[in-house]
């Protein structure tokens, strides 16, 4: 079965810098997607992306977060600057056209920021 | 979006049925109703979908009343790793975009032996 996955599993950084995360999306699926979870606390939606731009973002992907879809397979999220709040798993999804909300999410990063 | 409601946590034991209801009032016309389910340290894992009436897959069933204020996923024959958070989402389906999912804190299953 296609699965969402991730990379890396595990991210340690330090406040200040600058993390990529990177998802490799079920290939025929057109809409992607981020979320994260604080350790503890529900899962929080982030952006959405289809055709090669954001469709929606929520009020957490400020301007410290940025999306990309560099080539064919790879969808990543840029957090600049990290801070110690940005700590918590991320998760990629996407979807089927026209089937959005049967998302398939991947295995999450954990980013720890110290 | 429609607000849902579900227990915080269940208790059950290997081999009953579970029966996970979620109340969902304010449920529009073009709303559908998803379960999905999520182990610790893993992302949520779809589980079924539904309109109305009854939906059965090979994990579980969704029944759904006329009204569509409620909906209760069936878990049938639990075993002890069926204990995960489950999650009921409304969600409208319409073509085109890509709209966020919108969690709650879903219901915390423990399955015991």
């Amino acid at each position: 079965e296609p699965e969402v996955t991730q990379t890396p599993s595990h991210q340690v950084t330090q406040m200040g810098q600058e993390v990529i995360l990177r998802c490799v999306p079920i290939s025929n699926h057109l809409y992607f997607y981020w979320y994260r979870q604080i350790l503890g606390q529900k899962v929080e939606f982030l952006v959405s992306f289809y055709n090669n731009e954001i469709s929606e973002k929520s009020e957490i992907f400020d301007d410290q977060f940025s999306v990309e879809r560099p080539d064919g397979s790879n969808f990543t999220l840029k957090i600049r600057s990290t801070k110690l709040e940005d700590s918590a798993m991320y998760f990629c999804a996407s979807s089927e056209a026209g089937v959005r909300e049967t998302q398939y999410f991947g295995p999450g990063t954990r980013l720890l920021v110290l | 979006l429609a607000k849902t409601t579900q227990p915080i946590s269940m208790d059950s034991y290997e081999g009953q049925e579970v029966n996970i209801t979620c109340s969902h009032n304010n449920i529009a016309t073009n709303d559908y109703i998803t379960w999905y389910q999520q182990f610790p340290s893993q992302g949520p894992r779809f589980i079924i979908q539904g309109y109305k009436t009854k939906v059965t897959n090979e994990v579980a069933s969704l029944f759904i009343p006329a009204d569509r204020k409620s909906s209760t996923l069936s878990l049938p024959r639990v075993s002890l790793s069926d204990t995960a958070v489950y999650y009921c989402l409304v969600a409208r389906h319409s073509g085109g975009g890509a709209d966020g999912l919108t969690f709650g804190k879903g219901t915390h299953l423990i399955i015991q032996p």
